[in-house]
């Protein structure tokens, strides 16, 4: 069974707090995301990563930054966090094929992150 | 930009009775996807579609994939309790790994 983890299910952090969102996955996967998901808007993607230390911006990336030293590790990091970034954070992975005719995304359970 | 929409954003049922939620994209998919989210979990994938007009069923459900592959449909005949949650289609960006996801559409079952 895939498993994809996240290090807190709830956080609390104080405006201008540094964040770190730790994601992991145990499935060798090469592909993997952030979500951030707010009611009425749906899932949207914050940061995707294909491979170790490659990364692309999502829909919406101003204020966070990503992080992939290791294959199985996914960070996101709120640089400054404001209260506009209080949502619910979801982690995702998949496998790569090269042909994209399955590339099924496993989530995590989720990060609840409060902004004070 | 390319976007994905979906409605309903909500629907009530009687348990028994039938539902569906459209998704429609503004551009041209390669694939769709549906997830499903049960209330305080997370998305859970349900099926993938790929060909043009293409059908297929789990159970109770049937997906659709619209000919032009740039609509779908999930439909569940005869709701259960148990369906209840949130239904998300998600596309594609094209050329892309990255993933437009739904707005949802939100299931309440009454019993």
């Amino acid at each position: 069974d895939v498993k994809v983890t996240q290090s807190s299910r709830y956080l609390v952090k104080r405006t201008g707090e540094k964040v770190f969102l730790e994601c992991v996955q145990d499935m060798d996967h090469e592909n993997m995301f952030w979500y951030r998901q707010d009611p009425g808007l749906g899932l949207r993607l914050i940061y995707f990563s294909y491979d170790v230390k490659m990364k692309e911006k999502g829909d919406i990336p101003e204020g966070y930054s990503v992080s992939r030293e290791k294959k199985e590790r996914f960070s996101l990091i709120l640089e400054s966090a404001s209260t506009n970034q209080t949502s619910m954070y979801l982690c995702a992975s998949s496998l790569f094929t090269a042909s994209s005719s399955y590339n099924e995304q496993f989530f995590g359970p989720g990060t609840r992150l409060t902004v004070l | 930009g390319q976007q994905v929409m979906q409605i309903p954003q909500y629907q009530h049922v009687q348990e028994g009775e039938d539902f569906t939620t459209y998704c429609n994209s503004s551009t041209t998919l390669s694939n769709i996807q549906w997830y499903k989210q049960r209330p305080g979990g997370h998305p859970v994938f349900l099926i993938q579609l790929v060909k043009s007009g293409e059908v297929k069923k789990q159970k109770r459900l049937t997906f659709q994939f619209g000919e032009a592959k740039k609509n779908s449909s999930l439909h569940i005949t005869a709701t259960q309790t148990t369906d209840v949650g949130t239904y998300f289609c998600a596309g594609p960006r094209r050329g892309t790994y990255k993933y437009i996801f739904g707005t949802g559409t939100r299931l309440k079952v009454l019993a």
